[in-house]
């Protein structure tokens, strides 16, 4: 079955530098979310997309922006990029509206260090 | 604002023997989707089992049960038969039952579970 795919699986980048983190949902899931995941934590909500409109907001930096585009792939943009920006960013893709209860199918995430 | 607690930041379990692993949460729904998601070493998100609120039977995946108490806001994870394999980080999670939105995940803080000979 096709999963939720996400690229790059590593990224390096500089502080103060820009990154940008792209998601391909599993097919016909119409809700996308992202995740930061720093070493030893939980992850953490950072924004959520519902037929391409954003429909909730975690603690996202206002660094960061992200949109979900037609065919329902989705972009984490980052921008000034911070030492503590260094994590684990998943993205999850669901059903939302009436298939609210379906669960995420999350992808293997892309691993961002900041130097 | 929902909240789930994860108490056992570690836990072991012997090969072939049964672990519980517990999480309460804190919510004013009723209307809600509880989910325990395995993270083994590779960092990948695997979903164990899930649970709709308004179901009392209890959900069940081979090795995997939960134990649901609505009443408690409690949703324990066990585990018979512990293979090797069980070693992971478990997170229990929330997600709200509200239709027509996106709900999120909200994650406990989860507990790692290691499996020894």
């Amino acid at each position: 079955a096709a999963g939720v795919i996400q690229s790059p699986r590593h990224l390096i980048k500089e502080k103060r530098e820009t990154a940008t983190l792209k998601c391909y949902p599993i097919p016909r899931h119409d809700t996308v979310y992202w995740y930061q995941q720093g070493p030893g934590q939980d992850p953490q909500f950072l924004i959520s997309f519902y037929e391409k409109m954003q429909s909730d907001k975690g603690s996202i930096p206002d660094r960061f922006s992200a949109q979900q585009f037609s065919d329902y792939h989705s972009e984490l943009n980052m921008s000034s990029l911070e030492l503590g920006d260094s994590a684990l960013y998943f993205c999850a893709s669901s059903l939302g509206g009436f298939g609210v209860g379906s669960p995420l199918h999350f992808g293997n995430g892309t691993r961002l260090t900041v130097t | 604002a929902q909240t789930v607690t994860q108490s056992q930041p570690e836990m072991s379990v012997q090969e072939a023997e049964t672990v519980t692993l517990s999480c309460t949460y804190d919510t004013s729904e009723s209307d809600y989707y509880l989910f325990w998601y395995k993270q083994p070493p590779s960092r990948q998100m695997i979903l164990v089992i899930r649970q709709e609120a308004y179901k009392q039977q209890n959900a069940t995946e081979n090795r995997f049960s939960v134990n649901f108490q609505k009443a408690a806001k409690s949703f324990s994870l066990k585990i018979s038969d512990s293979q090797l394999g069980d070693a992971a980080m478990y997170f229990c999670a929330y997600r709200s039952g509200r239709a027509g939105t996106a709900s999120k995940l909200t994650f406990g803080t989860g507990t790692r579970l290691q499996v020894t000979l």
